[in-house]
């Protein structure tokens, strides 16, 4: 069965600190690979997604995510955190366009 | 892209009852999902809903308990039967294509509380 396992349950960070989140996945076959965000009261935006060619990925606000296939890895990472990036993050695999699964989620809380 | 709205936004109900969860998208999507996502933890898959036919659970989800319907590509709902506390969660409500290369995309969800 597919997996996903995020690493840090809770980051705390000031800002201007370099962030990385750590994201691992079960899956044989060809994945699509997402990170979603959730800002405190709103809904799941999607951060960016990787299916295929270049496997370093940037998505929006300065995220970026690196695919390594050998160790099916799909790591976030932004060089400098802002306070309005305090949030929860998903990572998250899906074969095809079908179900997507989701990891724990990673709590991040940015200091000013 | 597609907007999925989901009603109620929110609510309380008493143990014992029911509760039936809309999903509207914007557009005519493939694939339609409802997930869960319990206090402090993750969304976990419920099911996929099919149109015109029995929805596909997920395991340890039941269609006695999760009944969803979906008539038609751009509308689904999930009813919570004979809920109790445990079954205080948001609801989410999602959306894609089958084309490899599409995200799901979500509802802002239906926070429930049993009481």
């Amino acid at each position: 069965a597919q997996s996903v396992s995020q690493h840090n349950h809770h980051v705390i960070l000031s800002e201007a600190a370099s962030l990385e989140l750590g994201c691992n996945y079960s899956y044989g076959g060809t994945v699509n690979l997402f990170w979603y965000v959730q800002y405190p009261g709103q809904h799941l935006q999607l951060l960016l997604k990787y299916f295929s060619g270049d496997p370093l990925v940037k998505g929006i606000k300065g995220f970026e995510a690196e695919f390594i296939k050998s160790k099916f890895s799909f790591n976030l990472r932004k060089p400098s955190v802002q306070w309005s990036d305090t949030a929860e993050y998903f990572c998250a695999v899906g074969p095809g366009g079908f179900k997507t699964i989701f990891g724990a989620g990673t709590r991040l809380f940015v200091k000013a | 892209s597609a907007v999925i709205s989901q009603k109620p936004s929110r609510d309380i109900c008493q143990r014992g009852t029911s509760l039936t969860i809309q999903c509207q998208v914007d557009s005519q999507v493939t694939m339609m999902f409802w997930y869960r996502q319990q206090p402090g933890q993750s969304l976990t898959l419920i099911a996929t809903a099919n149109q015109g036919s029995e929805a596909t659970y997920e395991s340890g989800f039941v269609i006695d308990k999760f009944p969803i319907s979906r008539p038609n590509l751009t509308f689904s709902t999930l009813t919570v039967s004979n809920m109790s506390p445990e079954d205080s969660s948001i609801y989410l409500c999602s959306a894609s294509s089958d084309s490899r290369g599409t995200e799901a995309f979500f509802g802002q969800g239906t926070r429930l509380t049993v009481v």
